[in-house]
């Protein structure tokens, strides 16, 4: 079985701080991994994906994922948060065997930006 | 290009009234999904459709939730007869075809309340 874990349900962070945020996969095949923003009251918008190119991925809005496959680990981060940034940031997974594109979530984590 | 489009944003019922949400894809997208999102959790899969097929619907409660997607266009979701933990958003998403790394997109949700 694939699943997500996410660390941390709330992260806060002082604006122009760095942002991280950690997901761990666990996986039998080399996985695709995702990182989606949810505003309030909005849907899900991708922000980065990893498709087994590079292993490090740019995305939207300043965004980057590493994934490290020693580590089963692809956290998000931002060198500078901004006051916009406060979202709940999901990570997901597929490419099980049998699974096709169908995602599994993480739990979430809810990012706080403070001046 | 117009995003995927879901009706009504907000409902409120009763336990034991049914309700039925509807969505409409991104153009030319092939699959469409339907999760649904407790508050505190990720999104979870409830539905997939390649056209007008049924891919997964594995975690689909069917003694009580039904879904169509008659022409392989628009899609119906339907809730009879609503339970209390029924409470949650429910999402639509679409995606070009079901490639691992086809991104999925997302509309803004039905957020229900079951009284």
């Amino acid at each position: 079985a694939q699943s997500v874990t996410q660390l941390g349900s709330h992260v806060s962070v002082s604006e122009g701080a760095l942002v991280l945020l950690r997901c761990n996969y666990s996986s039998s095949v080399p996985p695709y991994l995702f990182w989606y923003v949810q505003y309030p009251n909005q849907g899900l918008q991708l922000l980065l994906k990893y498709t087994s190119a590079a292993t490090l991925v740019k995305g939207i809005n300043g965004f980057e994922a590493e994934f490290k496959k020693s580590e089963t680990s692809f956290h998000l981060t931002k060198p500078s948060a901004h006051m916009s940034d406060a979202a709940e940031y999901f990570c997901a997974v597929s490419g099980l065997t049998g699974g096709g594109n169908k995602l599994t979530f993480g739990t979430g984590t809810q990012l706080k930006v403070e001046l | 290009e117009a995003g995927v489009a879901q009706s009504p944003r907000y409902k409120i019922i009763e336990k034991r009234q049914s309700v039925a949400f509807w969505c409409n894809p991104i153009s030319g997208h092939a699959t469409l999904y339907w999760y649904q999102q407790i508050l505190g959790q990720g999104p979870k899969l409830l539905i997939q459709f390649q056209n007008n097929g049924v891919v997964d619907d594995s975690q689909l409660p069917k003694d009580r939730f039904s879904a169509e997607r008659l022409k392989g266009v628009d899609s119906t979701l339907k809730i009879q007869p609503a339970k209390l933990e029924d409470s949650a958003v429910y999402l639509c998403a679409s995606s070009p075809g079901r490639q691992t790394t086809d991104t999925q997109y997302f509309g803004p949700g039905t957020r229900l309340t079951v009284l």
